[in-house]
């Protein structure tokens, strides 16, 4: 079974750009969550998506959206793009709700910001 | 509101030493608790995980972990460690999302 795929893998933007990254789930996995990494915070919960709904969002401001398409495939934009939004963005898909289900993580994207 | 502290930022360790990496929680509902290992530029592989039952929980690479409820640990160790086990281990634990803590960096020298 092919694992978490996450395209792009590597990205350079500038700032006040917007950027789309995309996420395909495990096969069978209902639940996508996307995740921040970064030296200074750590690992940080951007948002959950169930059936291609949100379940749960973090403490990310609006800048910071997503979505989920019928086939469980996600993704996260980022508009208005800042320096601090330079980070590693993880992808984990589960198969049911992340409250009751292991996650498993796809490879992330590298998103730079300059 | 849960949190999770991971009790050394960077653990050095010979090869074939043990090692044990420490991990504490706080949560106001029963949780489901996880170790993640990430090695450079890649994303987080799951280790092991404890949901339910017995307290000591075995997972890959000859890693184990022990629940304990009282001292809300999740301590995991491993007897005896390889070079390829130098990577970032996170301890998270899961009530209504999944809440990691800072990682610890795992350094083994030869």
């Amino acid at each position: 079974k092919a694992g978490v795929t996450q395209t792009p893998r590597y990205l350079i933007k500038t700032r006040g750009q917007q950027v789309t990254l995309s996420c395909s789930p495990i096969s069978g996995h209902r639940s996508v969550s996307w995740y921040q990494q970064t030296p200074g915070q750590g690992l940080q919960f951007l948002f959950e998506y169930f059936s291609e709904t949100q379940r749960n969002k973090g403490n990310f401001p609006g800048r910071f959206s997503g979505r989920q398409f019928s086939n469980s495939r996600s993704e996260m934009n980022v508009s208005t793009l800042e320096l601090g939004d330079s980070a590693l963005y993880l992808c984990a898909s589960s198969l049911g709700w992340v409250s009751s289900h292991e996650q498993y993580f796809g490879p992330g994207t590298r998103l730079t910001v300059t | 509101a849960q949190s999770v502290t991971q009790l050394d930022s960077q653990v050095p360790v010979f090869e074939e030493a043990p090692v044990e990496l420490r991990c504490n929680y706080s949560s106001s509902v029963s949780v489901y608790l996880f170790w993640y290992v990430q090695y450079p530029n890649q994303g987080l592989q799951l280790l092991l995980k404890y949901l339910s039952g017995s307290t000591l929980v075995k997972g890959i690479n000859g890693f184990e972990a022990e629940f304990n409820k009282s001292q809300t640990s999740f301590h995991l160790r491993k007897p005896s460690v390889h070079i390829s086990d130098t990577a970032e281990y996170f301890c998270a634990v899961s009530g209504e999302r999944l809440t990691f803590g800072e990682g610890t960096q795992l350094t083994v020298n030869p």
